[in-house]
């Protein structure tokens, strides 16, 4: 297994465009986590799933995100109308037994 | 809500001297993680601590989690340039499954 993965790893649109990032996790984790991370801080939770059910959300997802994970297997965070305090690192982790996240390496967004 | 206090917030320091970095909080956490990242990567994870009063080495690392389970440090010893990176904490809630984290350390061991 080559851990978790996140594509694509950089990303740069225009305000008001629709972007989606993918993430395939480890096969044999269950949960699946979205966070994002802006410049000095930690990650903030997004969201996360078990096997397919999105089990929490977090008050940072505004209706203009939108996560799914169809059949528990890989994930997809997707942006609507992005705006330029949607600009952060999106990073995707996931555990089986809830002592330890592998996070992939993240997808930069960048929007201009 | 929930929240995880690191300090400090930046480390400067030269290669061979120890440090000590510290997470706080009000609450209980039923885990605490201890998180490396590098620029540009996710976080890689260091160690789990579970019980109150724990303390865990992992080579030149010494992880402790407080007896109340609000708490944690990690200390490293002789540090070196490979160190550097940012230190983040991550408190867990049991069967809830996502992590709270800290704002992290900022790490800059010099040769």
């Amino acid at each position: 297994d080559t851990g978790v993965s996140q594509n694509p790893r950089h990303k740069i649109t225009k305000r008001g465009q629709n972007v989606t990032f993918r993430c395939d996790p480890i096969s044999e984790h269950n949960r699946l986590y979205w966070y994002r991370q802006t410049l000095g801080q930690g990650p903030e939770f997004l969201t996360y799933f078990q096997n397919e059910a999105q089990l929490e959300k977090s008050r940072l997802l505004s209706d203009r995100f939108s996560a799914e994970r169809p059949k528990g297997s890989f994930s997809t965070l997707e942006i609507q109308r992005t705006e330029q305090g949607d600009s952060a690192m999106y990073l995707c982790a996931s555990d089986a037994l809830n002592y330890g996240y592998t996070f992939g390496s993240g997808t930069r967004l960048t929007v201009v | 809500t929930q929240l995880l206090e690191q300090s400090p917030q930046f480390l400067s320091i030269q290669e061979g001297e120890n440090l000590t970095v510290y997470c706080n909080s009000s609450s209980v956490f039923s885990s605490l993680q201890w998180y490396r990242q590098e620029p540009g990567e996710g976080p890689v994870l260091l160690v789990t601590v579970v019980t109150g009063g724990e303390v865990k080495k992992l080579k030149r690392l010494t992880f402790q989690f407080g007896d109340a389970r609000k708490d944690s440090s990690l200390h490293i010893t002789a540090a070196q340039p490979g160190d550097t990176g940012l230190y983040l904490c991550a408190g867990g809630r049991g069967s809830q499954g996502n992590l709270i984290f800290g704002k992290g350390t900022k790490l800059s061991v010099k040769p």
